[in-house]
């Protein structure tokens, strides 16, 4: 019964570059969420989205983000001209439902580090 | 949204119960409280959830004052694998999504 998963575990990119970071949801779950995580920091909410359609994006930052989850295959967010500021955490959690009682399944993240 | 307070660390020994703290005078009736911790180089993890009423799972009890306006994590037994942050969330139930708020939480140290 696999988890969320999450690739790359670690990504490494040049000022300028772009990071598309992927992640596979638990079996059945189809709200996928993703989360920014500075050193020493705790989770901040990036987007929710839930198959093919954005629901809430009230954490992405207005330029170079973007996320999607496609009706096949992981969801992805993508980062474009990164720059230094980026590196961090992200992870990817999943639900089956979004009602308060229902659990978030997170990934083990992404550690992007911007040289 | 109503908030959560969490003291920044604490400390336990091995073997020991441990008894985490969480203070939401400003929860609402339709609050329910969640408990995830967070490993050393991993993802949250999902620990327990309650409402009104005492939880007990395999992982840890919750324990919740009759006003709902503090909760309390229990670790029967701490060990080693049990050092990491600790976040208590409120998720309000009142209808439709809601995003989740992530605090700072409690970093536990387990001292062999």
């Amino acid at each position: 019964n696999a988890g969320v998963m999450q690739n790359p575990r670690h990504l490494v990119r040049r000022r300028g570059q772009e990071a598309r970071l992927r992640c596979s949801p638990m079996k059945g779950h189809s709200h996928v969420y993703w989360y920014r995580q500075l050193p020493e920091e705790g989770l901040k909410f990036m987007v929710y989205l839930q198959k093919e359609n954005i629901i809430d994006e009230s954490g992405m930052p207005k330029e170079r983000f973007s996320a999607e989850f496609p009706k096949e295959g992981p969801s992805i967010l993508r980062i474009q001209q990164v720059v230094r500021g980026d590196s961090a955490a992200y992870f990817c959690a999943s639900s089956s439902q979004t009602e308060a009682e229902q659990p978030q399944h997170f990934g083990d993240g992404t550690r992007l580090s911007i040289l | 949204d109503a908030k959560t307070t969490q003291p920044n660390s604490m400390e336990s020994n091995e073997e020991e119960p441990v008894h985490l703290p969480c203070n939401h005078s400003t929860i609402s009736g339709t609050d329910y409280i969640h408990w995830y911790r967070q490993l050393p180089s991993q993802g949250p993890e999902y620990v327990i959830h309650g409402l009104t009423s005492n939880v007990n799972n395999r992982m840890a009890s919750l324990a919740i004052a009759e006003d709902r306006k503090s909760s309390t994590l229990i670790l029967h037994r701490a060990t080693l694998r049990d050092a990491a942050v600790y976040y208590c969330i409120l998720r309000d139930d009142s209808g439709g999504y809601q995003k989740v708020t992530f605090g700072i939480g409690t970093k536990l140290q387990v001292i062999p």
